[in-house]
């Protein structure tokens, strides 16, 4: 079982709607990030934050917007999705550190927009 | 850009039979890590290479990085049903930049 919980397991939205796709790990860990997956694709990174602060952005449209409350939560707030943002989205977590940062995936969200 | 290019893209093998897949980078990773996902699932850690002509085993798979810390290979002696899915390679190109390869599907034929 993985330690990165994320809610809601699948998610079905319309064009106009406003949603949030929740994560939360308690494993202490201090980096934490946010995959989009594509299906037969392999994750592609979003965005990464390091010790609550946002430390990268891979040029994600501003309909996605992350949130990271505290240490052990992290948000993905969605709006005015397109039918191509459909995915899988991974949440996962990492200690920081050098020649660490093994990372560890949630069971992710299954977005369907529509 | 920042590439991990990992090969083969399927493999269809029969129950018993060894697997490889194989990793390239273009650049000098600070690690490499291995993970695998079953159809429907997500990906699941599987191992961490970090020092430059690493080998790990973990039962009937062996993971190999190479002397210039640009290569890896993941090696399954006798393949089993419950190894099906699909096989990533991901490099860590400094702080927390993970690059996953594309990714080698494995089908096992019983």
């Amino acid at each position: 079982d993985t330690e990165v919980t994320q809610t809601p397991k699948h998610l079905v939205m319309g064009m106009t709607n406003k949603k949030s796709l929740k994560c939360e790990q308690h494993m202490g860990h201090r980096a934490m990030y946010w995959y989009k997956q594509k299906a037969k694709k392999p994750p592609e990174l979003m965005f990464v934050y390091s010790y609550e602060k946002l430390s990268i952005n891979e040029s994600v449209p501003s309909r996605f917007s992350p949130e990271c409350p505290n240490s052990s939560l992290l948000n993905l707030h969605l709006h005015a999705l397109q039918p191509e943002d459909s995915a899988l989205y991974l949440c996962a977590s990492s200690q920081e550190g050098v020649g660490g940062n093994t990372i560890y995936f949630g069971e992710g969200s299954w977005l369907t927009v529509v | 850009g920042q590439q991990v290019m990992q090969i083969p893209q399927y493999q269809h093998v029969q129950e018993g039979e060894d697997f490889t897949t194989y990793c390239n980078s273009s650049t000098t990773l600070s690690n490499i890590q291995w993970y695998k996902q079953r159809p429907g699932g997500h990906p699941v850690f599987l191992i961490q290479l970090v020092k430059s002509g690493e080998v790990k085993k973990q039962k009937r798979l062996t993971f190999q990085f190479g002397e210039a810390k640009k290569n890896s290979s993941l090696h399954i002696t006798a393949t089993q049903t419950t190894d099906v899915g699909t096989y990533f390679c991901a490099g860590l190109k400094g702080g927390n930049k993970l690059v996953f390869g594309a990714g080698t599907i494995l089908r096992v034929k019983s």
